[in-house]
């Protein structure tokens, strides 16, 4: 099993520009989340799904979509990008109804100019 | 919603000695408190988790307490080693939200 992949690992944008940071997973989890890591804030919750076909927003949700169209993938969508937004992003995923242990991706380094 | 509160954001501990990070929450709900471990450039990863329903729980080194009534919990780590050295981040979440609310991590060194 790969786990829970996150592509790219770094990426440098423009401001205005959009991208799609990718995440997969292998491990049939019906939960996957979205999270940006900044210095001295934690881990922040972006989006979030519970399942195909559903999503939420978590506590910073503005300037980013998701979608979930298969169990497998959350791609997280960035529509036009800010300074602001300049972050390290990660993936995360666990069983849905399971207040269990969340699955991490590396991250995916993100710098908006 | 819930908030996590964690402390210190720093520490600075010589090899051998223990290091407490404490974290307190706001949602008398939250059922589930994990404890993550993140190594420079990785994502981070689950070292301990504690349940509502126990007091306390122990895994060689790391050990987690909890007290409901106050709403806090803290991870200990004994006789540290350098390569405990990383970021550590507390977390609250309860079964019908699954969503996980982080602290803002310790940041925690080990001199050898």
């Amino acid at each position: 099993n790969a786990g829970v992949t996150q592509t790219p690992k770094f990426q440098v944008l423009k401001t205005g520009q959009s991208m799609t940071l990718q995440c997969a997973q292998d491990m049939n989890h019906e939960y996957m989340s979205w999270y940006r890591q900044d210095p001295g804030m934690g881990l922040r919750l972006i989006h979030y799904s519970v399942g195909a076909g559903i999503t939420d927003q978590g506590e910073v949700p503005n300037g980013y979509n998701v979608s979930r169209s298969t169990t497998e993938d959350f791609p997280l969508r960035l529509l036009s990008a800010a300074p602001s937004q300049t972050s390290v992003y990660f993936c995360a995923s666990k069983f849905q109804g399971d207040t269990g242990e969340l699955f991490f991706g590396e991250g995916s380094r993100l710098t908006v100019l | 919603g819930e908030n996590v509160e964690q402390h210190p954001s720093t520490l600075s501990v010589q090899e051998g000695d223990s290091a407490v990070i404490k974290c307190t929450y706001s949602d008398s709900a939250s059922n589930y408190f994990p404890w993550y471990k993140q190594e420079l450039g990785k994502g981070p990863q689950l070292i301990i988790d504690i349940r509502s329903n126990v007091g306390e729980k122990k895994d060689q080194r790391i050990a987690v307490t909890l007290n409901k009534t106050a709403k806090h919990f803290s991870l200990h780590i004994t006789e540290t080693q350098p390569e405990d050295s990383a970021v550590y981040f507390c977390a609250a979440s309860h079964t019908n939200a699954g969503k996980s609310t982080f602290g803002d991590g310790t940041t925690l060194t080990v001199k050898p």
